[in-house]
């Protein structure tokens, strides 16, 4: 069973369009993550939720926008996509904000 | 002001040869150091948490220690498939649990 799934694996797309990502987790954990990792492999945070609660909003253009209908689910919504969007976007959940988080395996956007 | 510095960028080690990454920090409260490592495609894989100063913890041929100011991860006696890149993030308190990451270790072990 995969803890922390998301969908797609990958994403190749024109600029100017609109996409999401999706995210899963089965761990029971009650706060999530979204982080992006660019070309040089640097992980950074975007935008985290604790129990559905957004707590972390860091300076993102406005074009991403987290969604999370459950504690279990964190989607992202990305319009207007622009090539320096093109990246890997990771999820990731942990029990708490105090405890260890585990990623999912990715999703590589690529925007043409 | 880089908050997480890992250093080297690139480990490259034969078989056996035991050595050490470092993860040097500089944060106003520390709420926890976070050891991932991260293969080519994948997601990065939860190994270790220290809390504090003079904490250790071991898994296999890794090792994770901690002083108030960094923390190395010493592989001992690697093998081919410790290669990796292998992350540090830190917590801060009051952060909201936000991770703070390095910008990585690439290592590779060659038969």
């Amino acid at each position: 069973d995969t803890a922390v799934s998301q969908t797609p694996k990958y994403l190749v797309t024109q600029m100017g369009n609109d996409k999401s990502i999706k995210c899963e987790q089965n761990l029971g954990h009650d706060t999530m993550y979204w982080y992006k990792q660019d070309s040089k492999k640097f992980l950074k945070i975007m935008f985290s939720y604790n129990n559905k609660e957004l707590i972390i909003n860091e300076t993102v253009p406005n074009r991403f926008s987290p969604k999370s209908p459950d504690k279990a689910h964190l989607n992202l919504h990305i319009n207007s996509l622009e090539l320096g969007d093109s990246a890997v976007y990771f999820c990731a959940s942990s029990l708490n904000r105090v405890s260890e988080a585990f990623f999912g395996q990715g999703t590589r956007l690529t925007v043409v | 002001e880089d908050q997480v510095t890992q250093s080297p960028e690139a480990l490259r080690l034969q078989e056996g040869e035991s050595s050490s990454l470092n993860c040097s920090y500089t944060v106003s409260g520390l709420r926890g150091l976070f050891w991932y490592r991260q293969d080519p495609g994948k997601g990065p894989e939860f190994l270790f948490t220290l809390y504090s100063a003079g904490e250790e913890k071991e898994k296999e041929r890794l090792k994770a220690t901690l002083t108030k100011k960094e923390s190395f991860l010493h592989i001992t006696a690697p093998k081919p498939e410790d290669s990796a890149t292998y992350l540090c993030a830190v917590r801060e308190t009051d952060s909201w649990g936000k991770f703070q990451f390095g910008a990585g270790t690439q290592v590779v072990v060659t038969p």
